[in-house]
C-alpha cells in the first residue's frame, strides 16, 4: 500500500526557514516524479514545487521561487522541500503528492501525504 | 498558466439529492481533467481522472464529464458522507493548476 508521511512542519518566524521531509513506501518511489501541493487555512490547493525522479528537474511556483529547494535521496525514499526566507502568507498545510510521470510533465496525482502544517508568525 | 474556474463556490443539498458542480477552463485541456474530494481537516482524495474515468474504489454515484473547456461532476443520491470540498484540476499542460473548490454542505 502506498504511503506518503510528511514531517518537519511547525512554527517559524517571518524570514526563518524550515526543512520538510515526505518519505515514501509501497511503491518504486525512483520511478516517479514527486511533488509539493499547500492549502492555506481555509483556502484552495496551490501547487508548489516538482522535481523530477532522478532530481535533475525541479519546478517552483512563482511564489516561491528563490525561496524553496526540493531535493531527493532515492536511496532513503525522501523528498525535501527547504523553505528559506519564510512569510506569513506561506502558512499552509504543505502535502507530499505523487503523479503517474517520471519527468515535470503535466500528471493528476493518486496518492497525498496527510500533509504537515507550516505556521509563519511573529 | 490556465485557470481552473468552479462554480459554485457553495451549494446547500439535502441527503438523497443529485447535485452537479462544474469545472471551466481557461482554454482548451481535452479531457485531461481530474476531480478530488477532500474532507475536514485531511487530504484530497482522487476520485476521477480524465474528465470521466473513475478511480479504482470509487463509487458510480460519482460521474463526470465533459470536454475541451467545460466539465461537470454529478453525485446521486448525496449521502452524509459525500459533504466535502471538491476541486477540478487540469493536467493538460504545465504546471498543474486547481480550481477554487466548491464546498458541498447540508441543508
Amino acid at each position: 500500500e502506498v504511503h506518503l508521511v510528511e514531517s518537519g512542519g511547525g512554527l517559524v518566524q517571518p524570514g526563518g526557514s524550515l526543512r520538510l521531509s515526505c518519505t515514501a513506501s509501497g511503491f518504486t518511489s525512483s520511478d516517479y516524479a514527486m511533488h509539493w501541493v499547500r492549502q492555506a487555512p481555509g483556502k484552495g490547493l496551490e501547487y508548489v514545487s516538482a522535481i523530477r525522479n532522478n532530481g535533475r528537474d525541479t519546478y517552483y511556483a512563482d511564489s516561491v521561487k528563490g525561496r524553496f529547494h526540493i531535493s531527493r535521496d532515492n536511496s532513503k525514499r525522501i523528498v525535501f522541500l527547504q523553505m528559506s526566507s519564510l512569510r506569513t502568507e506561506d502558512t499552509a498545510v504543505y502535502y507530499c503528492v505523487k503523479g503517474f510521470k517520471i519527468g515535470l510533465g503535466p500528471t493528476d496525482f493518486d496518492y497525498w501525504g496527510q500533509g504537515t502544517l507550516v505556521t509563519v508568525s511573529s | 498558466d490556465i485557470q481552473m474556474t468552479q462554480s459554485p463556490s457553495s451549494l446547500s443539498a439535502s441527503v438523497g439529492d443529485r447535485v452537479t458542480i462544474t469545472c471551466r477552463a481557461s482554454q482548451g485541456i481535452n479531457t485531461w481533467l481530474a476531480w478530488y474530494q477532500q474532507k475536514p481537516a485531511k487530504a484530497p482524495k482522487s476520485l476521477i481522472y480524465a474528465a470521466s474515468s473513475l478511480q479504482s474504489g470509487v463509487p458510480s454515484k460519482f460521474s463526470g464529464n465533459g470536454s475541451g473547456t467545460d466539465f461537470t461532476l454529478t453525485i446521486n443520491s448525496l449521502q452524509p458522507e459525500d459533504f466535502a470540498t471538491y476541486y477540478c484540476q487540469q493536467y493538460d499542460s504545465f504546471p498543474p493548476t486547481f480550481g477554487g473548490g466548491t464546498k458541498v454542505e447540508i441543508k
